[in-house]
């Protein structure tokens, strides 16, 4: 079974402040992705990596960067957060073709006060 | 510009009927397609997908349905159950777009007893 875990469930930060999430896999997959998902929105790609130290924007990277030093764990970072940024962000891997599903961490409901 | 609609937020059936959550994208060069089950407080699962080579395909209750000409699928759950009411997210890949998806807003589906 497919594993992915992100290191929180429930963030509270304050505006301005860096913060960091991270997400571990466990099946050596090769593609990581952070999403995050709104309501009426869906589910908004932020970024994503097909490999060690490599990453592509997605469609809403403004504000957000990343950073993968292993394949199997994948680290969004807010830079300065804002209230705009409160969310549901939640994290993904899959195997390198397109066809292969992607399997989804639990996310991370973050607060910005 | 949404490129993948959901456009009904919500559905109610009775169980034992028939559930159809429908799907509109607007990219021809989309040509694969899928469709994530998300509950409450937990990450997206996998649940059936299609490619557009195909006009249908069947998994158990579930089955998917695509109609390139009205750039349209549809995902029909027959017989619907309780533990089916979940957000139901539909998810389009084309080449031109490597690894990535594009998800539509979503529809929570409720099924009563």
């Amino acid at each position: 079974d497919v594993k992915v875990t992100q290191s929180s469930r429930y963030l509270v930060k304050r505006t301005g402040e860096k913060v960091f999430l991270e997400c571990v896999q466990d099946m050596d997959h090769e593609n990581m992705f952070w999403y995050r998902q709104d309501p009426g929105l869906g589910l908004r790609l932020i970024y994503f990596s097909y490999d060690v130290k490599m990453k592509e924007k997605g469609d809403i990277p403004e504000g957000y960067s990343v950073s993968r030093e292993k394949k199997e764990r994948f680290s969004l970072i807010l830079e300065s957060a804002s209230t705009n940024q409160t969310s549901m962000y939640l994290c993904a891997s899959s195997l390198l073709f397109r066809e292969r599903e992607q399997y989804f961490g639990p996310g991370t409901r973050l607060t910005v006060t | 510009d949404q490129q993948v609609k959901q456009n009904s937020p919500s559905l109610s059936v009775q169980e034992g009927r028939i559930s159809i959550l429908n799907c509109d994208y607007t990219n021809s060069m989309f040509d694969y397609f899928l469709w994530y089950k998300k509950y409450p407080a937990e990450g997206p699962t996998f649940l059936i997908s299609i490619s557009s080579i195909k006009d249908k395909n069947e998994d158990g209750r579930f089955t998917v349905f695509l109609n390139k000409s009205a750039k349209h699928l549809s995902l029909h759950i027959v017989p619907s159950q309780p533990g089916d009411s979940a957000v139901y997210f539909c998810a389009a890949s084309a080449v031109e777009y490597g690894n990535k998806l594009v998800f539509g807003a979503g529809t929570i589906l409720r099924v009563k007893s």
